[in-house]
């Protein structure tokens, strides 16, 4: 069954600091891979997406995602956190075509410590 | 930009009762999705739509059923609110990828 892993529930990051938020997918295939991010009381927008090609992508916010087929990872960096980016982070995979259905992990909080 | 509507963000309801969450979206899409979303858990789909008057079950659809009577409307109902309907709902639309989400509803059965 597809499934997606999200293995940090909570991480705290100073601000300024690095970021990397892991995510890895069980599927037979290559998916289509997705980034959202959710602030408190807010629906989730989309940081970026990965469909096919560069397996580096370059998302909003200065968030960037890097493909690896061989650790069936998608995990999201950013090079220097800013005190706006505490939020909850949920990584989602879909099936390419059929109903666009996606799966999601449990999500990582972020705090950012000033 | 895409615009998808939640016609609550709270809402308080008691044990038993039927309860109606709305969501519209504005960008003609086919597929629209309900979701619930508890803490540990991530996001769980219940029902999805992708088309008018077509309904298919998610992973959680036990005690929800949907309709969907025009294509930019896509409405979850409880059928008798019990307690551990207790969450947060997040409706989303979209024509291929990606999906674009409402804001969600907050849901507490008392």
């Amino acid at each position: 069954a597809q499934s997606v892993t999200q293995p940090d529930i909570h991480i705290t990051v100073s601000e300024g600091a690095s970021l990397e938020l892991r995510c890895n997918y069980s599927y037979g295939a290559t998916p289509y891979l997705f980034w959202y991010v959710q602030s408190p009381g807010q629906g989730l927008q989309l940081l970026l997406k990965y469909f096919s090609g560069d397996t580096l992508v370059q998302g909003i916010k200065g968030f960037e995602a890097e493909f690896k087929r061989s650790q069936s990872s998608f995990n999201l960096r950013k090079p220097s956190v800013h005190w706006s980016d505490a939020a909850e982070y949920f990584c989602a995979v879909a099936a390419p075509g059929g109903y666009n259905k996606l799966i999601f992990g449990a999500g990582t909080r972020l705090a950012v410590h000033p | 930009d895409v615009k998808v509507t939640q016609s609550s963000r709270y809402l308080v309801k008691r044990t038993g009762e039927k309860v109606f969450l709305e969501c519209v979206q504005d960008m003609d899409h086919e597929n629209m999705f309900w979701y619930r979303q508890d803490p540990g858990l991530g996001l769980r789909l219940i029902y999805f739509s992708y088309d008018v008057k077509m309904k298919e079950k998610g992973d959680i659809p036990e005690g929800y059923s949907v309709s969907r009577e025009k294509k930019e409307r896509f409405s979850l109902i409880l059928e008798s609110a019990s307690t551990n309907q207790t969450s947060m709902y997040l409706c989303a639309s979209t024509r291929g990828q990606p999906q674009h989400f409402g804001d969600g509803t907050r849901l507490s059965i008392l």
